[in-house]
């Protein structure tokens, strides 16, 4: 069954430091790959999506994501983390079936002044 | 396009009693999603329609749960005899499938939050 797995449930980086957080999946075909991000109240929002076109993908808010066959992993990035980036991150593929998206359990982001 | 809007946002009862949560999707969206999720975890897929057709449901989705979405547009979710466990936030989404099934986007909801006491 396909997982995807986030290591660390907290991150604490300072403002203005490199944001890393990690994911690594679990399939025999690489999925689709995502990367969503929920502040607090509101609805979970899609910062990036992989979906075989390039490894490397951008999204919103100067986030970006590797993806790495070999390693299983689908990383995001950020060079410089500001106050605002504070939230949680979720990583999730879709099922083989396409119908079903799998979430990892989320990692928050705390962003020191 | 408001989004996709959910109601109640918050519910608190009883064990024992029954609560329906309902969610409205984009409109032009053709997929619409449950999940729940509780604290710590991710969202866990609960069922998918596609139009009005429920093409799917998790294990977890028990006899006590049950989803309908007339006509393809809103949706409900209803579980009957709540349980203690069953207190979480339930989340809403649609989307809209493309030629990449795979790759569809999930807009999601802000979420019911279900207390039950």
């Amino acid at each position: 069954a396909q997982s995807v797995t986030q290591l660390g449930s907290h991150v604490s980086v300072s403002e203005g430091a490199l944001v890393l957080l990690r994911c690594n999946y679990s399939s025999s075909v690489p999925p689709y790959l995502f990367w969503y991000v929920q502040y607090p109240n509101q609805g979970l929002q899609l910062l990036l999506k992989y979906t075989s076109a390039a490894t490397l993908v951008k999204g919103i808010n100067g986030f970006e994501a590797e993806f790495k066959k070999s390693e299983t992993s689908f990383h995001l990035t950020k060079p410089s983390a500001h106050m605002s980036d504070a939230a949680e991150y979720f990583c999730a593929a879709t099922n083989t079936g396409g119908f079903k998206t799998i979430f990892g359990a989320g990692t928050r982001l705390f962003v020191k002044a | 396009d408001t989004g996709v809007s959910q109601n109640p946002r918050h519910k608190i009862t009883k064990r024992g009693q029954n609560v329906t949560f309902r969610c409205d999707p984009i409109s032009e969206h053709n997929r619409l999603y449950w999940y729940r999720q509780t604290l710590g975890q991710g969202p866990e897929f609960l069922t998918y329609f596609q139009n009005e057709a429920q093409l799917e449901k998790s294990r977890l989705l028990s006899d006590r749960f049950s989803a309908e979405r007339p006509k393809g547009s809103f949706s409900t979710l209803e579980i009957q005899r709540t349980e203690q466990g069953d207190s979480a936030m339930y989340l809403c989404a649609s989307s809209l499938v493309d030629g990449k099934a795979g790759a569809n986007v999930l807009t999601f909801g802000a979420g019911s939050r279900l207390t039950v006491l």
